[in-house]
């Protein structure tokens, strides 16, 4: 079974600009959660979609938002970029929600 | 909101010696679950769990729900063990996502 893939695994952006990253769960996952990792915060809860609704949201403004798809597919998008959005996103898929978690291997985002 | 607390923030040991990581939370939970990352940012699950003990070879992972707080044990380490350990826990119905500690950087020396 393929596992988490998330595209692109880096990308540079200007501060102002949006971005979107994309999650695809491994097949059969109906939940998918996305976290940002950085030096200073560790990790943290950003949102979890199961079933193309968003269960929980985490303590992020309203510039980051995401959907899921009916394949499960995710999206995860920042609008307005900031310096402190610089960060790993890494995006993981369970079977029901909050299971043990798959991880993919992350985006890595650098806000110039 | 929980409050996750990891110790020993680093750690350093020796190839074969017995390590444990502790970490203790502050709120009723639903699940614990243990993460490893290696250099590189790769995160794999290794545990989830809600009560008791499990194992999966070399790996112990042990849960007191009355006194807030779990254990990882690692038997035998192994330089291939060195990585950052993430403990993350879920409230009750799985509201609020995880909340992860700061983690443990542990490097096991040949």
């Amino acid at each position: 079974k393929a596992g988490v893939t998330q595209t692109p695994r880096y990308l540079i952006k200007t501060r102002g600009q949006q971005v979107t990253l994309s999650c695809s769960p491994i097949s059969g996952h109906r939940s998918v959660s996305w976290y940002q990792q950085t030096p200073g915060q560790g990790l943290q809860f950003l949102f979890e979609y199961f079933s193309e609704t968003q269960r929980n949201k985490g303590n992020f403004p309203g510039r980051f938002s995401g959907r899921q798809f009916s394949n499960s597919r995710s999206e995860m998008n920042v609008s307005t970029l900031e310096l402190g959005d610089s960060a790993l996103y890494l995006c993981a898929s369970s079977l029901l929600a909050m299971e043990t978690q798959y991880f993919g291997p992350g985006t890595r985002l650098l806000v110039l | 909101k929980n409050e996750v607390e990891q110790s020993p923030q680093n750690l350093t040991a020796q190839e074969g010696e017995f390590i444990t990581i502790n970490c203790s939370y502050s709120v009723g939970i639903s699940a614990l679950h243990w993460l490893q990352q290696h250099p590189g940012g790769g995160i794999v699950s290794l545990f989830m769990l809600s009560s008791g003990k499990k194992k999966h070879g070399r790996l112990i992972a042990t849960i007191n729900i009355q006194e807030k707080h779990s254990s990882l044990h690692i038997t035998a380490s192994h330089p291939r063990d060195s990585a950052v350990y993430i403990c993350a826990v879920s409230a009750g119905g799985g509201a609020d996502g995880l909340t992860f500690g700061k983690g443990t950087h542990l490097i096991i020396q040949p």
